[in-house]
């Protein structure tokens, strides 16, 4: 199994630019999530999926959009970049919600300049 | 709401030495409580987690946790420390309706 994967690992946008961050799993896991980490804060949860079809917003959802046409992936769309939104993303997943950990993907850097 | 709060940005340790990550939480209802451990440019491991049960906790790499109910503790200790658990270390918690909220994790040095 390859786990979560992220593409790409890193990313320079203009402001005013959109881009989309891949996410996939290979582990049949309903549920799957997207958090940016910045420095001191932790992770914050920016949008969530508890299952094919189903997404909902997390802590941080402006500015971003999320589908889930499958179960696999979980992309996150950057609708007009701001250098508020310089992060790292990370995407993971988990078998169900509450009890169960998560699984993260590698993370994707991202710079607006 | 819930949150959870590690008051300490850094720890530092000497090898073989014990070390102790503090984490205090604040959930309605029971708690669903999580570890996770940062390398350096890398995604976030899942480390252990308490649920339900027995409060000592044991987890990968030779880790465990202690959970406090009475003072909304849950600790991650280990009774030697090695170098290669230098990290960053993330506590995180949730409640049955709220997602996962994490700390703003402690990094830990372990000097040899």
């Amino acid at each position: 199994n390859a786990g979560v994967t992220q593409t790409p690992k890193f990313q320079v946008l203009k402001t005013g630019q959109s881009m989309t961050l891949q996410c996939a799993q290979d582990m049949n896991h309903e549920y799957m999530s997207w958090y940016r980490q910045d420095p001191g804060m932790g992770l914050r949860l920016i949008h969530y999926s508890v299952g094919a079809g189903i997404t909902d917003q997390g802590e941080v959802p402006n500015g971003y959009n999320v589908s889930r046409s499958t179960t696999e992936d979980f992309p996150l769309r950057l609708l007009s970049a701001a250098p508020s939104q310089t992060s790292v993303y990370f995407c993971a997943s988990s078998p169900g919600t509450h009890s169960y950990e998560q699984y993260f993907g590698p993370g994707t850097r991202l710079t607006v300049t | 709401a819930q949150s959870v709060a590690q008051p300490e940005d850094q720890v530092n340790v000497a090898e073989g030495n014990p070390l102790t990550v503090k984490c205090t939480y604040s959930v309605s209802g029971n708690p669903y409580l999580f570890w996770y451990v940062q390398y350096p440019n890398r995604g976030l491991q899942f480390l252990l987690k308490y649920i339900t049960g027995d409060n000592l906790v044991k987890g990968s790499y030779g880790f465990e946790a202690e959970f406090n109910k009475s003072q909304t503790s849950f600790h991650l200790k280990k009774p030697s420390a090695l170098v290669s658990d230098s990290a960053l270390y993330f506590c995180a918690v949730r409640d049955m309706i709220r997602q996962l909220t994490f700390g703003s994790g402690t990094q830990l040095t372990v000097l040899p």
